[in-house]
């Protein structure tokens, strides 16, 4: 059965203090990988896409890796306004056709 | 630039009643989809939509319909609201289809069935 998880649910940093998020997948034929922030009220907002393994992205102080198994959101250094939901989202081939599956998320708090 | 523009935000319904989620989108997309997301769960999709006149079901399309009559509108309508439709809508619009690459999306609508 085709797997989003994402973890931990939920994360409190200190200002500065950075760290990383996972999402790891169990699914057949990726053909892509989301991240997306969601505010509390308002739609989730793209982030990056990653296609293949070993593909990084970078912007500010994000940064997105990809391997076979899993992703990782590593954020250097953050400030109180990074506070926010980090989705997953996994591109697939299902059963002949494609479909997305989205992870429940990793709540993140900043602590000035 | 709006981006995708969805209303209402906020909707309480009573058992049995009929409401329309409106969503237009700006962005001259062809692809826009429709999705639900309830706490402690990822976003569900439950119609998508690849043009002006073609739309297919999601993963959980029951209790829903939807038209696309124009390339900015796709609207979703629910009959006969049930409390298990209380959760947030979200409409999100994107260039390529089934997100493969990036989609945007609405401000949500809030809906309480009771």
């Amino acid at each position: 059965e085709d797997q989003v998880t994402q973890s931990p649910e939920a994360l409190r940093l200190q200002e500065g203090e950075s760290s990383s998020l996972n999402c790891s997948y169990t699914v057949s034929g990726l053909r892509g990988l989301f991240w997306y922030r969601q505010d509390p009220g308002k739609g989730p907002e793209f982030l990056f896409t990653l296609y293949s393994a070993g593909e990084e992205k970078e912007k500010e102080r994000l940064k997105a890796t990809l391997t076979k198994k899993e992703s990782f959101l590593h954020i250097t250094a953050p400030k109180p306004e990074d506070s926010a939901t980090y989705l997953c989202a996994v591109s697939m081939n299902s059963g002949g056709y494609q479909k997305v599956t989205f992870g429940t998320g990793t709540k993140l708090q900043v602590i000035p | 630039n709006a981006g995708v523009t969805q209303t209402p935000k906020f909707r309480i319904l009573k058992i049995g009643q009929s409401m329309t989620l409106q969503c237009t989108q700006d962005m001259n997309h062809n692809y826009m989809y429709w999705y639900r997301q309830d706490p402690g769960m990822g976003l569900k999709l439950i119609y998508y939509s690849v043009g002006a006149g073609i739309t297919d079901k999601g993963e959980v399309p029951n209790g829903y319909n939807v038209s696309r009559s124009t390339t900015e509108d796709f609207p979703l309508r629910l009959e006969l609201a049930a409390p298990s439709q209380t959760s947030v809508y979200f409409c999100a619009s994107s260039y390529l289809g089934h997100m493969n690459t990036e989609a945007f999306f609405g401000q949500g609508t809030r809906l309480t069935v009771v």
